[in-house]
């Protein structure tokens, strides 16, 4: 099982800021199979980056994703309001299970 | 547009079984994947369950084997999770969600499980 530790578990920031998250794998993911969801309370998790570094449609281009192997990287360039929510990375690889990482929330300072 | 719809939560006791479907509109659901990913109460996302597009795959989180069972019917564009011997630890909203993640992702709102007596 790949596990994805992600850090920091929870990161304050004040809006326009610059907001890095962390995901750190147990082990390679295949191809980069690496995704980036946001997720608001009572919402469904929403993607925002597959394949490590695509952003899903109709994502603003102040969230950006990097990373191979078992490093990867969510970067929101500057933080808008509605930017503050718990962010989740996921491997869908083909090993399974399929993993999620413990979620970082990303909070106003 | 291409939606998700989860039914058949509900509250259950511990032992009980339940039936949950997702509904597929707007999309080819026969050329997809799909998964179940659950989300107890105040934790994180948790991957369910996996099956192919022609249900030649199906996989499970070592949580839930032996207890649940997915399937789908392409033919009603429908995608089915049935749950046995369900324990305090199974409650949580699930979530049905199109597999790989891509560009037009697609999630269902949830539907909310509770076990308990």
């Amino acid at each position: 099982e790949i596990v994805l530790t992600q850090s920091p578990g929870t990161l304050s920031l004040s809006p326009g800021e610059r907001a890095t998250l962390s995901c750190r794998a147990s082990q390679s993911v295949s191809s980069s199979y690496l995704a980036w969801y946001q997720q608001k309370p009572g919402q469904a998790p929403r993607l925002l980056i597959y394949g490590a570094s695509s952003r899903a449609t109709g994502i603003p281009d102040r969230f950006s994703g990097s990373g191979s192997g078992t490093d990867f990287t969510l970067t929101i360039s500057r933080l808008e309001p509605e930017d503050f929510a718990v962010y989740y990375c996921q491997q869908y690889g083909s090993s399974r299970p399929l993993t999620f990482g413990g979620g970082t929330k990303v909070e106003i300072k | 547009e291409v939606q998700l719809v989860e039914s058949g939560g509900g509250l259950v006791k511990p032992g009980g079984s339940l039936r949950l479907s997702c509904a597929a509109s707007g999309f080819t659901f026969s050329s997809y994947s799909m998964n179940w990913v659950r989300q107890a109460p105040g934790k994180g996302l948790e991957w369910v369950s996996s099956i192919s597009s022609s249900s030649s795959y199906i996989y499970y989180a070592d949580s839930v084997k032996g207890r649940f069972t997915i399937s789908r019917d392409n033919a009603k564009n429908s995608l089915y999770l049935q749950m046995n011997s369900l324990r305090a630890e199974d409650t949580a909203v699930y979530y049905c969600a199109r597999y790989p993640p891509s560009a037009e992702d697609v999630w269902g709102k949830g539907t909310t499980v509770t076990v308990s007596s």
